[in-house]
């Protein structure tokens, strides 16, 4: 079992839906990253997370720490979204660990 | 200058060349990374400096030579390269720690495309 689990691996929607990526971690961290990479390449950090939540935009992210739980929300979703989400968290000894993204696609 | 430059973007060499893949950026960042990203997979960390010493090393093979001559620029030697190692390799930077109160811990560089044929 990964240490990072991404739920859906995969998602389709309709421009304007709101969409929720999970993520589910099972070891101790010191904070948790939400990581945007579009085809070709380069990545942006979205968010870093310890605690609660945090909004940029049409973006959302949460954090349980009790529950070991991540969700990043995305409002009226636009094609431009189209993207691989992936969540990482950073450990106590300082590795980052990688989910295996969720590839996102909003049809217009 | 708030990004992370990598050059060259995109590189093709051969079993037995030497090349090397840049990374900078001048945004005060103490700590540099180097992942590697193989197609449809997240990425794998490589090596970490911190205040341009190395303080991780994932166990990669000593074909691939990590070099941070200063705070603002870090470097992967490549030597006799295996075609299984043609992937994104991406560089990153961030505060050190990463301040929790920012939204964005780390910057990621755009990543130089290597084959190796």
């Amino acid at each position: 079992k990964n240490e990072v689990e991404q739920s859906p691996q995969n998602l389709t929607a309709q421009e304007g839906e709101f969409i929720t990526i999970n993520c589910s971690y099972s070891v101790g961290i010191s904070a948790l990253h939400w990581l945007q990479q579009h085809p070709g390449g380069g990545i942006v950090s979205l968010f870093m997370l310890s605690s609660g939540k945090k909004k940029h935009g049409r973006l959302i992210a949460t954090i349980n720490i009790q529950e070991k739980h991540s969700s990043l929300h995305i409002t009226a979703s636009h094609p431009r979204d189209s993207a691989v989400y992936i969540c990482a968290v950073k450990t106590r000894d300082d590795k980052i660990i990688f989910g295996k993204g969720t590839r996102l696609h909003i049809l217009p | 200058d708030t990004e992370v430059t990598q050059t060259p973007k995109h590189l093709v060499m051969g079993m037995t060349n030497k090349k090397s893949l840049k990374c900078e950026q001048h945004m005060g960042h103490r700590a540099m990374y180097w992942y590697k990203q193989k197609a449809k997979k997240p990425p794998e960390l490589m090596f970490v400096y911190s205040y341009e010493k190395l303080s991780i090393n994932e166990s990669v093979p000593s074909r691939f030579s990590p070099e941070c001559p200063n705070s603002s620029l870090l470097n992967l030697h490549l030597h006799a390269l295996q075609p299984e190692d043609s992937a994104l390799y991406l560089c990153a930077s961030s505060q050190v720690p990463p301040e929790l109160g920012a939204n964005y811990g780390y910057t990621f560089g755009s990543g130089t495309r290597l084959t190796v044929v």
